[in-house]
């Protein structure tokens, strides 16, 4: 079983739309990645956050450290938002060297 | 600020061929790691180093080495390439204070590897 879980591994959106990603995981963690990869394209951090909410112009991310579980949302949508989204964490108490990586979701946002 | 810097952008290998990739980052990162990506799995950690002067395995460091040059460079070498290191390979750095860190990672935009 994967530590960290994505859903949904597919979206697809008109533009517009409020759009809502998940992930959920399983160790305990110090902080959480939302990463943005675009097609044929490198990966760029979005937000890193340990606790609470982040705000970036339309996308914000949100984390519940009891509930092992963050959100990735974005608000009126873009075609130009299209692209992979994925979800690390950097575990505790061990290493804090590593980082595990879900398997990402592809968001389409159709103009 | 050039960030991470990875080259080649695409290489395609024959079987048995040994090629290095080369990872420059101009943050002063302590910490340097070598991913690759493959369809429908994760990004895999191969290896890292935490320091200059240090390396370590990642999850999937078979048929791989790696070099930490100096505090900016960390390369990966593939010996003798094999089909099933067809992948995208990613590096990314990060700055490390005695383990612990507030600070993101920055990824290069990756290597196209194809290994015939």
């Amino acid at each position: 079983k994967n530590e960290v879980e994505q859903s949904p591994q597919n979206l697809t959106a008109q533009e517009g739309e409020f759009i809502t990603i998940n992930c959920s995981y399983s160790v305990g963690i110090s902080a959480l990645h939302w990463l943005q990869q675009h097609p044929g394209g490198g990966i760029v951090s979005l937000f890193m956050l340990s606790s609470g909410k982040k705000k970036h112009g339309r996308l914000i991310a949100t984390i519940n450290i009891q509930e092992k579980h963050s959100s990735l949302h974005i608000t009126a949508s873009h075609p130009r938002d299209s692209a992979v989204y994925i979800c690390a964490v950097w575990h505790s108490g061990g290493s804090n060297y590593k980082l595990t990586f879900g398997k990402g979701t592809l968001l389409t946002v159709n103009p | 600020n050039a960030g991470v810097t990875q080259t080649p952008k695409f290489q395609v290998l024959k079987t048995g061929q040994s090629m290095t990739l080369q990872c420059a980052q101009d943050m002063n990162h302590n910490s340097m790691y070598w991913y690759r990506q493959d369809p429908g799995m994760g990004l895999r950690l191969i290896y890292y180093s935490a320091s200059e002067g240090t390396t370590d395995k990642g999850e999937v460091p078979n048929g791989y080495n790696v070099s930490r040059l100096n505090k900016r460079e960390f390369s990966l070498r593939l010996e003798s390439a094999a089909p099933s290191q067809t992948s995208v390979y990613f590096c990314a750095s990060r700055y490390l204070f005695a383990g612990v860190s507030n600070q993101p990672q920055h990824f290069g935009d990756g290597t196209r590897l194809s290994i015939l």
